[in-house]
């Protein structure tokens, strides 16, 4: 059964750094999405990109995000200058019509 | 507010026992629910949806679920447990316009006497 990809597993970094989290999102699926998980709390959206485009984002999602379909199978999160508040599980998940998300299992970015 | 509850921070059931996890929602219209599991190290699985229809539905892995509107309720059960269910369970809601992002309970884990 296909299912969405996320690289790395686990990424340190130190902060003020740019990092770039990576998914392979299902492929025929058409729309994708980014959320994180801060420890001990709830899953919460990030942005959502359909056709080549943000189609939504959070207040979360600000200048230091943003979001790339480099290929057709790539689907990427770049963090530009890290803050030890950006350390969360981050989901990537993607999806054949807007109704349904099927999620990856995460790369836990800690940052020191 | 659009929000999700999940009054149950942790359960813990015996192997073979029945399961309930309470899911309860405030959301302008009827939303779309889902249910997700998160075993350790593991994404989110989706394990049932509601979109309309049937307020009782399947899923996989044993599980249903039961939408009621006047309730604003999407309570996932179980008949009977099995030490592999352990893990950690979210209730989401989805819009059926306008926002495509989903909203999550805090979630409940799930441990499994045997």
């Amino acid at each position: 059964e296909p299912e969405v990809t996320q690289t790395p597993s686990h990424q340190v970094t130190q902060m003020g750094q740019e990092v770039i989290l990576r998914c392979v999102p299902i492929s025929n699926h058409l729309y994708f999405y980014w959320y994180r998980q801060i420890l001990g709390q709830k899953v919460e959206f990030l942005v959502s990109f359909y056709n080549n485009e943000i189609s939504e984002k959070s207040e979360i999602f600000d200048d230091q995000f943003s979001v790339e379909r480099p290929d057709g199978s790539n689907f990427t999160l770049k963090i530009r200058s890290t803050k030890l508040e950006d350390s969360a599980m981050y989901f990537c998940a993607s999806g054949l019509s807007r109704y349904e998300q099927y999620f990856g299992p995460g790369t836990r970015l800690t940052v020191t | 507010a659009q929000s999700v509850t999940q009054p149950d921070i942790h359960i813990t059931v015996s192997e073979g026992a029945s399961l309930e996890l309470r899911c309860n929602y405030s959301y302008g219209a009827t939303p779309y629910l889902f249910w997700y599991v998160q075993s350790p190290g593991q994404g989110l699985q989706l394990l049932l949806k509601y979109f309309s229809g049937d307020t009782l539905v399947q899923g996989i892995k044993g599980f249903e679920a039961e939408f009621k509107r006047s309730q604003s309720s999407f309570n996932l059960r179980k008949p009977s447990v099995h030490w592999s269910d352990a893990a950690e369970y979210f209730c989401a809601v989805g819009a059926r316009s306008g926002t495509y992002k989903y909203i999550f309970g805090t979630g409940t884990r799930l441990k499994v006497l045997a």
